[in-house]
Parts: structure tokens; C-alpha cells; sequence
């Protein structure tokens, strides 16, 4: 199996500008997550998905922030516009469901804001 | 306010000892640990976990401790090889269908 696959490795932007992060989790997982690794807070977690539906947003940290699951091989995550203070590495994880299973991350999107 | 504490961010150990990992908690409804190893540019990969009618799980070099009534956790591996050098990440949930809630993580050095 490939893994969880995300999309781009590293994204360089200005601040304003729009960025769009994918994943691609690993097929047959059911449960997506979205996180976030900085320096202050370690890593957040930002919504998780179940079966393409969010179930919870309570992480994502403003409105810039969304997040969609149109299928269950494709997630986005979306800031618009974005900020210098939203320069982080964002994970991708996927499990088979949301309980006790473990969750596979990808290797990660290195995004500056500049 | 953060539900799980890793109060050391890094530790530096020699190659052959024991290297302690500690991660303390405050949700008494958590039931299920986990440890997660981080290597530079590389996603977090699932180390070792226990449930919490268990007080110890041990896998090869890596054995976690659980302490309940004092709420900590911690990650011990013996003997330390430089391979290990890495960031390692508490995690812990709650019954049911929720997801997990990381600590900030403490990073490893195994000196040779």
C-alpha cells in the first residue's frame, strides 16, 4: 500500500494568497483527520472526517480554514487567505474508523506564508 | 488547556542505556494511550500503545508504563540505539468514536 499521500511537500505563498492542501488517505480507511505542527502548540488537530462527513470542525482555528471530503480517496484542506502565522507542517492521517485503530499519517505539507 | 503533557521537549541519552519518555494526562475518561514516533520530514508513525485495564505493554525494546490514579504515562526503551533518535508523541482518547489528542512531544537524541 502507498500510504497516505499528500500534496504538495512543501507550499511557499504570500500572505493574502490561497492555499489548497490534499491527501489522499489509504483505501478502505474509513476516518480522515486533518492536523496542524508548529513550535507553540505541538499538533492540533483540526477536523476529522467519517465517512466523508466532518464530524468535528472545532480545531480549525478561523473561517479562513475549511476542510471537504467529496469521496472517500480525496480530502482538501483550504486557507483563504492565508497568513504568516498559518507556517506549519499539516498532516493527513486516515484509520479504518475513529475508535481504537491506528492512524497512519502522511508525510506531511511544509507551508510559508511569507 | 492541554489534556496531555509532555513537560520535557527533548532528552538526550547514550547509546546502550535506558531512554524514559513521560507523559502525564488530566481527562480521567481517557481509556486508550498510544506513542507515535516522528523522524524529520516524515509523518508521525504508531510506536506502541495499552488500554487502561492494562498497567504495562511491552513490545521488543519498548515497553509503556500506565499509572492511573496518577494519571502518567511513560515510554521506556532499553537499550537506546541512535536509530531511535526521533520526536515521540503521547496520545490518548476517550471511549467511543473520538479522535485522539496529542501532546506537544519530547525529542529523543541517542548519542553513540
Amino acid at each position: 500500500d502507498a500510504g497516505v499521500i499528500q500534496s504538495p511537500r512543501h507550499e511557499v505563498t504570500e500572505m493574502g494568497q490561497e492555499v489548497t492542501l490534499r491527501c489522499k488517505p489509504i483505501s478502505g480507511h474509513n476516518s480522515l483527520f486533518w492536523y496542524r505542527q508548529t513550535m507553540m502548540r505541538g499538533l492540533e488537530l483540526l477536523i476529522y472526517f467519517n465517512n466523508n462527513v466532518p464530524i468535528d470542525d472545532s480545531g480549525m482555528p478561523e473561517d479562513r480554514f475549511s476542510a471537504k471530503m467529496p469521496n472517500a480517496s480525496f480530502s482538501t484542506l483550504k486557507i483563504q487567505p492565508s497568513e504568516p502565522r498559518d507556517s506549519a507542517v499539516y498532516f493527513c492521517a486516515s484509520s479504518l474508523k475513529t475508535g481504537k485503530d491506528t492512524q497512519y499519517f502522511g508525510p506531511g505539507t511544509r507551508l510559508t506564508v511569507l | 488547556d492541554q489534556q496531555v503533557k509532555q513537560n520535557s521537549p527533548s532528552l538526550s541519552v547514550q547509546e546502550g542505556r535506558i531512554s524514559i519518555l513521560n507523559c502525564d494526562y488530566t481527562n480521567s475518561m481517557f481509556d486508550y494511550f498510544l506513542w507515535y514516533k516522528k523522524y524529520p520530514a516524515e509523518g508521525p508513525t504508531f510506536l506502541i500503545s495499552i488500554s487502561s485495564i492494562k498497567d504495562k505493554n511491552e513490545d521488543g525494546r519498548f515497553t509503556v508504563f500506565l499509572n492511573k490514579s496518577a494519571k502518567h504515562l511513560s515510554l521506556h526503551i532499553v537499550p537506546s540505539q541512535p536509530g531511535d533518535s526521533a520526536v515521540y508523541f503521547c496520545a490518548a482518547k476517550g471511549s467511543g468514536n473520538t479522535p485522539l489528542v496529542f501532546g506537544k512531544g519530547t525529542r529523543l537524541s541517542v548519542i553513540a
